[in-house]
């Protein structure tokens, strides 16, 4: 069973780099990983998804070790907006042979001025 | 194009009632999951449907049950409503689904306080 594990909370300051990194043991040979964003009161939003090494998009970088039991959000200079819960996904090979995605209990991200 | 929409937004039952959810998936998007979302437990999947076929369940009782139709909005029913039912209950959806390489679209979620 796949499984994630994160940071329960993290704090930072406007203009400051953010790394949340998630630990996945047990993550499979065609396992994505995929990172959300949740604000109160609202559905995850997509942040940025990976298979290995490094990607990066408007919004953040992903990285990813060669061994993929690990992977790292970076979030660029935050600011008070990018106060949220993030949530790591990784696949969860199912009974049917069909992958359902198993959320962590995602990182509380307190952005502060 | 339109995101996913999730109906009714707020609603409040009592014990032993029964309760059904409604989510219509992005245009195109075959695959509906669905979540139940606690303080304590965090996000859960409940199950996910694909081609009016559940594909996935998670670890709920068989109050929690749903379905899908021809033109892939989705329901899902709680019967025998118990307090521990309030929650937020999360639908997304995505292209095929099954396979963590898609990605999921979240609708706004259906708030349900259980008194």
């Amino acid at each position: 069973l796949a499984k994630t594990t994160q940071p329960i909370s993290m704090d930072s300051y406007e203009g400051q780099e953010v790394n949340i990194t998630c630990s996945h043991n047990n993550i499979a040979t065609n396992d994505y990983i995929t990172w959300y964003q949740q604000f109160p009161s609202q559905g995850p939003r997509f942040i940025i998804q990976g298979y290995k090494t490094k990607v990066t998009n408007e919004v953040a970088s992903l990285f990813i070790p060669a061994d993929r039991k690990s992977s790292t959000l970076s979030l660029p200079r935050v600011s008070l907006s990018d106060t949220a819960v993030y949530y790591c996904l990784v696949g969860d090979e199912g009974n049917t042979g069909f992958q359902k995605l198993v959320f962590g209990t995602g990182t509380r991200l307190l952005v502060s001025p | 194009k339109a995101g996913v929409t999730q109906t009714p937004r707020y609603l409040i039952k009592t014990r032993g009632q029964q309760v059904t959810l409604s989510c219509s998936p992005i245009s195109g998007h075959r695959s509906v999951s669905w979540y139940q979302q606690t303080p304590g437990q965090g996000l859960q999947f409940l199950f996910e449907y694909f081609s009016e076929t559940q594909r996935n369940k998670g670890n709920f009782p068989g109050r929690f049950s749903g379905r899908q139709f021809s033109n892939s909005r989705s329901e899902m029913n709680v019967s025998t409503l118990e307090l521990g039912d309030s929650a937020l209950y999360l639908c997304a959806s995505s292209l095929e689904g099954g396979n963590g390489a898609n990605v999921l679209t979240f609708g706004a979620g259906s708030r349900l306080t259980v008194l």
